[in-house]
């Protein structure tokens, strides 16, 4: 079955406390990306690869880092998380561009509901 | 500075009936739009597209119109069903990779 995994699905830490929020796709898709969901702003994405060890920042990359060493997994790293970054995460992966140009239609996990405290 | 507006939280609409949602977006580079729908408790998922050389493209129940000169697009949805109860968002894409969602709009069809 053509899926995008998350884990964890719910995570609650403390302030300052490494975290890794792993994903994974196995749809052969060269596109991933992260996203954060918090209410009246919709999806925000915070990382975005292209292909293996290709990344890039979104829109909200502070307090983020992502790797892509192999082409199915694209974990999201928390080095210091902060009360501000509790939030609702996406991972989420596509083919190829879409159309003129863009990143196509994207599949996207179940989320992870992270809370710092 | 929100480059895709959805400016209605929520809309009500009888079953049967033509659910219209709505998006604006202020970045005339973006080419690519699209609408995924959410459920409580999963990720969003692929609805509909359309590029900017069109200005329809329909699937099913579903339409997304695209107005290039008034930066706006639409989903009509007809007819509406209860299971279209759902968040439904509105993304555009430019020439590079990101893609800038909405705050999205909650659809509640009435039985």
């Amino acid at each position: 079955e053509a899926q995008v995994t998350q884990n964890p699905r719910y995570l609650i830490t403390v302030t300052g406390k490494k975290l890794t929020v792993t994903c994974s796709q196995n749809m052969n898709h060269e596109y991933m990306s992260w996203y954060r969901q918090d209410p009246g702003l919709g999806l925000r994405q915070i990382y975005y690869s292209m292909n293996v060890e290709v990344t890039d920042k979104g829109d909200v990359p502070e307090g983020y880092k992502v790797s892509r060493k192999e082409k199915r997994n694209f974990p999201l790293i928390l080095e210091s998380p902060s009360p501000n970054q509790t939030s609702l995460y996406f991972c989420a992966s596509s083919l190829s561009r879409g159309g003129l140009a863009g990143v196509g239609e994207q599949y996207f996990g179940p989320g992870t509901r992270l809370t710092v405290t | 500075d929100q480059q895709v507006k959805q400016n209605s939280p929520s809309l009500s609409v009888q079953e049967g009936r033509i659910s219209i949602l709505n998006c604006d977006y202020t970045n005339s580079m973006f080419d690519y739009f699209l609408w995924y729908k959410k459920y409580p408790a999963e990720g969003p998922t692929f609805l509909i597209s359309i590029s900017s050389i069109k200005d329809k493209n329909e699937d099913g129940r579903f339409t997304v119109f695209l107005n290039k000169s008034a930066k706006h697009l639409s989903l009509h949805i007809v007819p509406s069903q209860p299971g279209d109860s759902a968040v439904y968002f509105c993304a555009a894409s430019g020439s590079n990779y990101q893609l800038i969602w909405g705050a999205g709009t909650k659809l509640i069809i009435k039985p």
